[in-house]
């Protein structure tokens, strides 16, 4: 079974200030380790994934992630937080053919 | 990367009626695709597994009665909403997914989602 608990449902950070969005994961299987990005009103935006190559993913956006095994950890960070960065953040882990299994989601809030 | 598309985009229905979501994955193949919901400020539940040519597999708690699925072609799943009540307004959300290369990784491709409203 899989799992995954994003930590903190509501981030609020200044603009031009760090964005740290937590996700821990829970796999009997290496995991496949995905973000999504999710406006109001509109479909998912896949940020970035982690398949098993480069524990240091790079997205869209200037968003990156690093996988710490040790840890569980997927964490989701962009060095300068802009104004139009304020969405709901989906972390999701997956095996491959199977459905992704998703977090609650974080709510990002950039203020001016 | 591969393109998913969801019809109708939106759709307001009056309670008892039926309604149809189309799935399509418009430049590939996909003998598998997953349905989700989701609820005003909640996260993805998956709701079904539709499987091409047979029958589909339904989460714990899903009504396969309410919430019919068809996989009738290697492009297109349909879920339809029977009798539809105003509980079942959310915001249904279709993927494929497809093979990356000759790897065993096979990324998801997400429809842009249809928002149902029951009146």
């Amino acid at each position: 079974a899989q799992s995954v608990t994003q930590l903190g449902s509501h981030v609020s950070v200044s603009e031009g200030a760090l964005v740290l969005l937590r996700c821990n994961y829970s796999s009997s299987v290496p995991p496949y380790l995905f973000w999504y990005v999710q406006y109001p009103n509109q479909g998912l935006q896949l940020l970035l994934k982690y398949t098993s190559a480069a524990t240091l993913v790079k997205g869209i956006n200037g968003f990156e992630a690093e996988f710490k095994k040790s840890e569980t950890s997927f964490h989701l960070t962009k060095p300068s937080a802009h104004m139009s960065d304020a969405a709901e953040y989906f972390c999701a882990v997956g095996s491959g053919n199977t459905p992704l299994v998703f977090g609650k989601g974080t709510r990002l809030s950039v203020i001016a | 990367g591969a393109v998913v598309s969801q019809h109708p985009s939106w759709v307001i229905c009056k309670s008892g009626t039926s309604v149809k979501i189309e799935c399509r994955s418009l430049d590939f193949q996909a003998t598998t695709m997953f349905w989700y919901r989701q609820f005003p400020k909640q996260s993805l539940m998956l709701m079904a597994t539709s499987n091409e040519g047979s029958k589909a597999t339904y989460e714990q708690g899903v009504e396969k009665d309410k919430f019919l699925i068809n996989h009738a072609s290697l492009t297109l799943s349909t879920l339809t909403v029977t009798s539809a009540h105003p509980e079942d307004s959310s915001f249904y959300i279709c993927s494929a997914p497809q093979r990356e290369g000759r790897t065993a990784y096979n990324e998801q491709f997400f429809g842009p989602g249809t928002r149902l409203t029951v009146l």
